[in-house]
């Protein structure tokens, strides 16, 4: 079973501080998408990475896959309140494919005014 | 307004009453899947659907059914409810064409079992 382990676990950080986030895993992934939830709803899609090395950015956040796709990671320039949530990866396997996405275990995000 | 809704939002509920949790979407999305959300373990998927009438397991499938007879529908079953399925539930559904899958999720159905 392919596992993704998200590191940290929770952050707590005041606005303005920067902030990464990382996904890691022994598996090899085709693709990885990061998420963000919010308390009483579903997560919605941030962003999918699929080349390795990729780097995507979203205007205040940036995503990189590991040249081995074997990892990802999440930086936060200048967090926000509105940044808080529930951080969540997810791969799809190399032969399990798309229909079938592992999800890790989740960050949770807390920044205070 | 594009979405996935499900029904109900929040369900308690005694061992082994079989209970129905319903999924729609209308985006026309081929892909349909059930997850469970549980502290600790993240979102892991207990069945989806590549298209009407085609379903498989995912990695949790035990004590679970679903049916895909409609393109827009895809109900989780729980035929006798016990206490370890007391999760937080969550539907999504994806275009077969946009690969990787986008999945748009619904909003979640809180279940609790007695």
């Amino acid at each position: 079973t392919q596992l993704l382990e998200q590191s940290p676990q929770f952050l707590s950080i005041q606005e303005g501080e920067n902030l990464t986030v990382y996904c890691n895993s022994s598996s090899v992934f085709s693709s990885l998408q990061w998420y963000r939830q919010e308390p009483g709803e579903g997560p919605v899609l941030l962003v999918t990475v699929v080349t390795g090395g990729e780097v995507k950015k979203l205007k205040r956040l940036t995503f990189q896959f590991g040249d081995a796709r074997k990892d990802s990671s999440l930086h936060i320039t200048a967090a926000q309140p509105g940044d808080t949530g529930l951080y969540l990866c997810a791969g799809a396997g190399v032969n399990t494919g798309f229909q079938k996405l592992v999800f890790g275990t989740g960050t949770r995000l807390l920044v205070s005014p | 307004e594009a979405q996935v809704t499900q029904n109900p939002r929040y369900l308690i509920t005694v061992t082994g009453k079989k209970l129905t949790v319903t999924c729609s979407q209308n985006m026309n999305h081929e892909y349909m899947s059930w997850y469970r959300q549980d502290p600790g373990l993240g979102l892991r998927q207990i069945y989806y659907s590549m298209n009407v009438e085609v379903t498989d397991k995912g990695d949790v499938p035990e004590g679970y059914k679903v049916s895909r007879k409609e393109k827009r529908n895809f109900p989780l079953i729980l035929e006798s409810p016990s206490p370890n399925q007391t999760s937080l539930y969550f539907c999504a559904s994806s275009l077969r064409t946009s690969t990787p899958y986008e999945q748009y999720f619904g909003p979640g159905t809180r279940l609790t079992v007695t």
